[in-house]
């Protein structure tokens, strides 16, 4: 059964702590990417994956940072220089980049308080 | 700066009716433009993508494209209260450019 995990669905943590998302997916997708989602704002883009070893910043990388050291895998650490990190956080993928639709997981929402 | 325009309403519609929901982007050679559906809670759903001139029918939904006005729509006809969500449009780039949504509002 192909698609995109994201584990956990809540996560709460108390600020000044490091946290990592975790995002798997088995659709053999080459691209990857983590948005953040908050209410009114739309979808913003954390960083994007093109390829294994390599990821690229998005609009709001402050605060966050990224590995894919793996196809089907690309967590997100959000780390203690996030100002804001409440939010839902969103992770996708699909086939390339460029013209290509995404795919999303479920999400997990992080609650930092 | 690629940017992607929706209204964001409310848009409210009685059951049975015609929903539109429209967006407009800024580059004027994207050739890429997807819909998603998604309820309060939970990640977009793809529903629709269309990349020429026109319009793409799929059971209830059907995506216009207009490019010569940067214009692209969905329509959902015999609207059901399930169809209440938020509709994002996204537009190709390096990533998926995504607008901020419409919410739309189905009554029984």
């Amino acid at each position: 059964d192909g698609g995109i995990t994201q584990s956990p669905k809540y996560l709460f943590r108390k600020e000044g702590q490091n946290v990592t998302l975790s995002c798997e997916q088995n659709l053999n997708h080459d691209a990857m990417y983590w948005y953040r989602q908050d209410p009114g704002q739309g979808l913003r883009l954390i960083y994007y994956s093109q390829i294994v070893n390599d990821f690229q910043k998005g609009d709001i990388a402050e605060g966050y940072s990224v590995s894919r050291e793996k196809k089907e895998s690309f967590p997100l650490t959000v780390t203690s220089a996030q100002k804001n990190p409440t939010a839902f956080y969103l992770c996708a993928s699909s086939p390339g980049t460029s013209y290509y639709e995404q795919y999303f997981g479920p999400g997990t929402r992080l609650t930092v308080t | 700066q690629k940017e992607v325009e929706q209204n964001s309403g409310p848009l409210s519609v009685p059951e049975g009716a015609i929903a539109s929901l429209n967006c407009t982007y800024s580059d004027r050679v994207s050739q890429s433009f997807f819909w998603y559906r998604q309820y309060s809670g939970k990640s977009p759903e793809l529903i629709m993508s269309i990349y020429s001139n026109g319009d793409k029918e799929d059971g209830r939904f059907t995506a216009q494209l207009n490019k010569a006005s940067q214009y692209v729509s969905l329509l959902i006809r015999d609207s059901q209260p399930s169809d209440s969500a938020t509709y994002l449009c996204a537009v190709d780039g390096t990533a998926l450019i995504f607008g901020k949504g419409t919410t739309l509002s189905v009554s029984s």
